[in-house]
């Protein structure tokens, strides 16, 4: 079976500090897409990043980065620099070519000002 | 910018009354999803669809049927609202006919049975 963890329920971080959001994934297949979405208070989900399974390379996009992490399951969202426009629920997601997603619990990101 | 919309934004009824919930994409997709979720929980799959004529149940249990006649739409019906079915619905699609591919989500129908 396939699952997805976010242990952190919810973060607050005061502007401009960086904050990572942990996702650790279960899964027996060996290919496999994750996922980050954001939902801010509007309530619609945005795609951030897809990632395959073969693809173990870290990426950056802009004040964005993800560490994907095959050995230890787990594919790690930083921002860094954080902004108050970046409050939002973040969701790890997992899928395996199979009929859906998996989708984590959520982190709740709040960032003061 | 996704082009999936759902209507009503927001929805209060009494229990026992039937309702729809719409959803809408302009951008051709052939998979469509509907997802049920608790404010800030995680998201669960009611019903998906492969494309016109193709329906299929999530994982997750639910007294809701879909249809899907066009492309374009895929609407969601409750035959007779009850308190548990408060929750938060999103609409999705994606593109391709493979798997694994990103989701484009509507900004959802927050629905109240009272």
């Amino acid at each position: 079976a396939q699952k997805v963890t976010q242990a952190q329920t919810e973060i607050s971080v005061v502007e401009k500090e960086d904050v990572t959001l942990d996702c650790v994934y279960e899964t027996r297949d060996t290919t496999y897409y994750l996922f980050w979405y954001k939902q801010p208070p509007s309530g619609e989900l945005v795609f951030l990043i897809r990632r395959n399974s073969f693809d173990e390379q870290n990426e950056i996009s802009g004040r964005y980065s993800w560490n994907f992490q095959k050995s230890t399951s787990s594919f790690n969202f930083t921002i860094t620099a954080s902004q108050v426009v970046d409050s939002a629920v973040y969701f790890c997601a997992l899928d395996n070519y199979g009929q859906n997603f998996v989708f984590g619990p959520g982190t709740r990101l709040s960032v003061l000002p | 910018e996704a082009d999936i919309y759902q209507t009503p934004r927001y929805l209060v009824i009494g229990t026992g009354k039937k309702i729809t919930l719409e959803c809408s994409q302009t951008m051709g997709h052939d998979k469509m999803y509907w997802y049920q979720q608790d404010p800030g929980m995680e998201l669960h799959l009611i019903h998906y669809s492969y494309g016109v004529n193709s329906t299929e149940k999530g994982d997750l249990s639910s007294e809701s049927t879909v249809s899907r006649i066009r492309t374009e739409h895929f609407p969601l019906t409750l035959e007779s609202a009850r308190p548990s079915h408060t929750s938060q619905y999103l609409c999705a699609s994606s593109e391709g006919t493979g798997w694994s591919e990103k989701l484009f989500f509507g900004s959802g129908t927050q629905l109240s049975v009272l």
